[in-house]
């Protein structure tokens, strides 16, 4: 079964700073969802990447989908308090599948105003 | 549209009890899934549904039914309540190989 992989686990960072998440899959990734979650909240959807090498941008997050490296990451510029919370990375394991997607563990941020 | 709805929000069970955890959608999306969430873990596969009256196993099925006798509904059921199973449940819809959209979640805790 797949795994994902998600670093680091925490990250503290001062207003302004810029941070990256990153997600390692053990197996190619077909389809690479991040989302994000404020505690006692459900799952919000952030962005989808299906190619190799494709970066996508919202406001002040990217992701970028590695496929040789089979990896992707989340870059926040000029990190806000709005931006706490846990990100979550899940990916489809077969091309074409509809099952559910697997996730990793999470990445809890804090933003110190 | 309301979306992925779910209830109850909170939930406090006796080890033993049983209770259903009720999830509604309002997109017609084929897909639906339920995971749980606990520290550290991620979210982890209970049991999904490609369509109504069709459901499979996940992850960690074991102590949890389920049944889809709707495309709008997919209920959870735990038969015999166990202190394991705090946890915070999920509900989750999709129409193919689309966006998965969540539910607010079902906060349970099993003394």
């Amino acid at each position: 079964s797949q795994e994902l992989e998600q670093s680091p686990q925490s990250l503290i960072v001062q207003e302004g700073k810029n941070l990256t998440i990153n997600c390692t899959s053990s197996k190619t990734l077909y389809g690479l969802y991040w989302y994000k979650q404020k505690y006692g909240e459900g799952l919000i959807f952030l962005m989808m990447l299906q190619k190799g090498g494709e970066e996508k941008s919202h406001e002040k997050i990217t992701a970028k989908l590695d496929e040789k490296k089979q990896q992707s990451s989340l870059h926040i510029t000029a990190s806000q308090p709005s931006h706490a919370g846990i990100y979550l990375c899940g990916a489809d394991g077969q091309r074409g599948s509809a099952r559910q997607l697997t996730f990793g563990s999470g990445t809890q941020l804090t933003v110190l105003p | 549209n309301a979306g992925v709805t779910q209830t109850p929000k909170f939930q406090v069970l006796k080890t033993g009890q049983s209770m259903t955890l009720q999830c509604a959608q309002d997109m017609n999306h084929e897909y639906m899934s339920w995971y749980r969430q606990d520290p550290g873990m991620g979210l982890r596969l209970i049991h999904y549904s490609v369509g109504a009256g069709i459901t499979d196993q996940g992850e960690v099925p074991n102590g949890y039914n389920v049944s889809r006798s709707t495309t709008e509904d997919f209920p959870l059921r735990l038969l015999s309540a166990a202190p394991s199973q705090t946890s915070v449940y999920f509900c989750a819809t999709r129409r193919g190989a689309g966006t998965q959209y969540f539910g607010p979640g079902t906060r349970l805790l099993v003394l």
